[in-house]
């Protein structure tokens, strides 16, 4: 089964841009986090959807928005880029129909590094 | 949330046995303990995941006193490409997995 991929691996934009970030789950997750890495913070929950609906949010700005498919596929929009948003972004997908009942493992894709200049 | 805490960092030779401690003191009933690995420019992986007593698996062991307010995860006879940092969560169902600041683990030759 492949695993979760993140589209594209690498991005440099410029201030004041948005970007889109991809993620697709492995096949029959339904549930798709985000986080937010940098050397500073650490890994930072962004939010998560499941069944196309946002379950909770980080504490992060407006300007960091995503949205979930009806094929579990899911998108992470930042408008407005400013510099402090160059990192690693990572999405995980989950599932509990292979989970006892502790915390549902995730399963991380590589990552988008972005950079903004 | 329950909040964790762990070391910074540790440092360790190839061949020893690793201890890795994490306090937990406000976990829930229901919450589990669980680790998870990352290398660098990776996404982190499930180690191994316990609620009470002792767990083993192929990569680890987790030990988890009686009253669950901490946990350690030992990581028997570690070589070079154990290097990486370690994040120890609790939580439980769908609970959101909040990541502390991890331990850097190093291990030399």
């Amino acid at each position: 089964k492949a695993g979760v991929t993140q589209t594209p691996r690498y991005l440099i934009k410029t201030r004041g841009q948005q970007v889109t970030l991809s993620c697709s789950p492995i096949s029959g997750h339904r549930s798709v986090s985000w986080y937010q890495q940098t050397p500073g913070q650490g890994l930072q929950f962004l939010f998560e959807y499941f069944s196309e609906t946002q379950r909770n949010k980080g504490n992060f700005p407006g300007r960091f928005s995503g949205r979930q498919f009806s094929n579990s596929r899911s998108e992470m929009n930042v408008s407005t880029l400013e510099l402090g948003d160059s990192a690693l972004y990572l999405c995980a997908s989950r599932t509990k129909e292979l989970a006892g009942e502790g915390p549902y493992e995730q399963y991380f894709g590589p990552g988008t590094r972005l950079t903004v200049t | 949330l329950a909040k964790t805490t762990q070391p910074i960092s540790m440092d360790s030779y190839e061949g020893q046995e690793v201890n890795i401690t994490c306090s937990h003191n406000n976990i829930a009933t229901n919450d589990y303990i669980t680790w998870y690995q990352q290398f660098p420019s990776q996404g982190p992986r499930f180690i191994i995941q316990g609620y009470k007593t002792k767990v083993t698996n192929e990569v680890a062991s987790l030990f988890i006193p009686a009253d669950r307010k901490s946990s350690t995860l030992s990581l028997p006879r570690v070589s070079l490409s154990d290097t990486a940092v370690y994040y120890c969560l609790v939580g439980s169902g769908y609970s959101t997995l909040t990541f502390g600041k991890g331990t850097m683990l190093l291990v030399s030759p």
